[in-house]
């Protein structure tokens, strides 16, 4: 099992540029996250989804979209990325309900210029 | 903004000591979970606790939870340089962040 991967593993963008970072696990997980690591602000949630068909904000959604496009896969998109939204980003998994552990992907180190 | 709050955000060690990292709520939790990300690394899940007082064990690692679930701790004893890193108190409580966390560092 491959757990969590995450694509790519690094990107650099010009601002006002557009890409999705990819996200999939193959443990059958129900909940996927996204979170963003930035020096000093621990990991902030973007996004998360609960169940297959359904997503909800975190602490920091502005400036970023998600597709829970099937139970595997969950997808994070900057539409017009701008410098505040240099980070890393981690993806990771959970079974959902009441034991909340959670699987992390090695992360996606982005960098807007 | 985040409900679970660590302390002490940096931790500087000598080899061989012990040493304490908190993790507080303002409000009874059902659960806490304990991460370690090693530099450059991603989050790594340690443990997750559930009960009241409740205390478990990993090697020189100790885990509580709180009698009144609102507060939590990791003691580590005897450091070695393998415990360098952030470690990291989430509750699915709140489903909003991780804290800041306790970022470790071992003089050898």
């Amino acid at each position: 099992n491959a757990g969590v991967t995450q694509t790519p593993k690094f990107q650099v963008l010009k601002t006002g540029q557009s890409m999705t970072l990819q996200c999939a696990q193959d443990m059958n997980h129900n909940s996927m996250y996204w979170y963003r690591q930035d020096p000093g602000m621990g990991l902030r949630l973007i996004y998360y989804s609960a169940s297959e068909g359904t997503t909800d904000k975190g602490e920091v959604p502005n400036g970023y979209n998600v597709s829970r496009l099937n139970k595997r896969e969950f997808s994070l998109r900057l539409e017009s990325a701008a410098p505040s939204q240099t980070s890393v980003y981690f993806c990771a998994s959970s079974e959902g309900g009441n034991y909340n552990e959670q699987f992390f992907g090695p992360g996606t180190r982005l960098t807007v210029l | 903004g985040q409900q679970v709050m660590q302390i002490p955000q940096y931790q500087h060690v000598q080899e061989g000591e012990d040493f304490t990292t908190y993790c507080n709520s303002s409000t009874t939790l059902s659960n806490i979970q304990w991460y370690k990300q090693r530099p450059g690394g991603h989050p790594v899940f340690l443990i997750q606790l559930v009960k009241s007082g409740e205390v478990k064990k990993q090697k020189r690692l100790t885990f509580q939870f709180g009698e009144a679930k609102k507060n939590s701790s990791l003691h580590i004893t005897a450091t070695q340089t393998t415990d360098v890193g952030t470690y990291f108190c989430d509750s699915n409580d709140y489903k909003l962040s991780f804290g800041a966390g306790t970022t470790v560092t071992v003089r050898a």
